[in-house]
């Protein structure tokens, strides 16, 4: 079973609509989770962290945290074409990051 | 405000080579962990660095080793090369007070053939 599980898409909305990413952990000890942003042939960059139950908002972006049901997800109101890239889970259970595959977003204009 | 810098861009090995991968941290940043990231796959942890010892460490051969200097920056070794360490390897830096908000290098691509 792989720590972090997410659906690899892709996933495709039209331009101004919600995208709805969504993601699942296997360890419940996991402390931290992160959602990164990857467009192709670049590296990672950090959109959100969050550390407890409950919704943590910046600006269009939402993310979603349950631990009882081992569940992050991720909101991206008015969704935009330079939104589209893959959008990677990440977990930190004690000092070890773990990765999901990511899930492709297109936005269509 | 620099951030964290790999190099080099580019690498092309054969197989049973070693190769070494050097990340330069962000600026004020003291943790440094290295990741290989197969293509359509998310990436993988290999090590985590602070304080100039292996802190962490996922599921990777022996054959990939790594060291940090005082100054923080960072080496990941790979002996023996395999077709399948073909990869973008990434560095990525955090503060330790603060360590798992990690920023990423650019990456270092390896082919191996």
């Amino acid at each position: 079973q792989k720590e972090v599980e997410q659906n690899s898409g892709p996933l495709s909305v039209p331009e101004g609509a919600i995208a709805s990413l969504n993601c699942t952990y296997s360890d419940r000890g996991s402390q931290s989770f992160f959602w990164y942003r990857q467009y192709s042939g670049k590296s990672p960059e950090l959109i959100m962290s969050i550390y407890s139950n409950g919704d943590k908002e910046d600006g269009r972006f939402t993310a979603q945290l349950n631990k009882a049901s081992q569940y992050v997800s991720l909101l991206i109101r008015d969704s935009q074409p330079s939104d589209s890239a893959t959008y990677l889970c990440a977990v930190n259970s004690v000092n070890k990051f773990y990765f999901g595959s990511g899930t492709k977003l297109n936005v269509k204009p | 405000d620099a951030g964290v810098t790999q190099s080099p861009t580019h690498l092309i090995k054969t197989r049973g080579q070693q190769v070494t991968l050097r990340c330069s941290p962000k600026s004020g940043h003291d943790t440094v962990s290295w990741y290989q990231q197969a293509l359509g796959q998310g990436p993988q942890f290999i090590f985590q660095y602070y304080e100039e010892e292996e802190r962490q460490r996922g599921n990777f051969p022996d054959r990939f080793s790594g060291h940090q200097f005082p100054n923080y920056s960072s080496e990941l070794n790979v002996n023996a090369l395999l077709l399948g360490d073909s990869a973008l390897y990434l560095c990525a830096s955090s503060f330790q007070g603060a360590s798992d908000t990690q920023y990423f290098g650019p990456g270092t691509r390896l082919t191996v053939l």
